[in-house]
């Protein structure tokens, strides 16, 4: 199974600041055929489902705000939110689907 | 609009079964493949199955393997889970969500949930 590992756990920034989030797996999610990488990201609010934000490590999905974006290759990635809004308070999670599908554990992003 | 309703949770008693069911609307439910996903109270989201747009393909995450089934009825544009021998690590918050074509890669539609709660 492909672990996916997440960090920091939680992640405190101040309105208008970047927030970064971690994703790390347990081998590389990066198929040379296609020279794509199997990872996506999503947003969940509080007493909702998730909701998808990337796709390939980096396509937004259609209606996703240009403030986050996605980054990595092989087996370590990145969502940046470039400019943290109070609606953006929400846990992330990276996904794999190279292999079946794995998440990882989270990031809590919250206000400062 | 794409719309997932799930249904089938409640409060069951450990060593039971259960029957979850996912309806779709307002896409060719033949043409998706979907999933199982699972949120256990205050916890992160683990995946549990995907079935294939005919039902033909079939995957299970190895921690509910032999206990869980998955299967759809594409004239009723509904997915169904099946759950055996409840387990009180088996409460949580039942997903279903829609694949974004036919392969088993991310999910671009999910459903409010159904909750199941395992409890004697």
């Amino acid at each position: 199974d492909i672990v996916m590992t997440q960090s920091p756990e939680s992640l405190t920034v101040s309105l208008g600041e970047r927030a970064t989030i971690n994703c790390k797996s347990s081998q590389s999610l990066l198929y040379t055929s296609n020279n794509k990488n199997y990872l996506a990201w999503y947003q969940q609010k509080p007493g909702q489902p998730p909701k998808l934000l990337i796709y390939w490590a980096s396509t937004r999905e259609s209606g996703v705000p240009d403030r986050f974006s996605g980054s990595g290759s092989g087996t370590d990635f990145t969502l940046t939110i470039s400019s943290l809004q109070a609606e953006d308070v929400a846990v992330y999670y990276c996904q794999q689907y190279y292999n079946l599908l794995t998440f990882g554990g989270g990031t809590k992003v919250e206000i400062k | 609009q794409v719309q997932l309703v799930e249904s089938g949770g409640g409060v069951v008693q450990p060593g039971r079964s259960l029957r979850l069911s996912c309806v779709a609307s307002g896409f060719d439910f033949s043409n998706y493949g979907m999933h199982w996903v699972r949120q256990a109270p205050g916890k992160g989201l683990e995946w549990l199955a995907f079935i294939s747009y005919d039902a033909s393909i079939i995957y299970y995450a190895e921690s509910v393997k032999g206990r869980f089934t998955g299967s759809r009825d594409n004239s009723k544009n509904t997915m169904f889970l099946h759950v055996d021998s409840l387990r009180a690590e088996d409460t949580a918050l039942y997903y279903c969500a829609r694949d974004q074509f036919r392969s088993s890669y991310w999910l671009d539609h999910w459903g409010q949930g159904t909750l199941v709660t395992v409890s004697s």
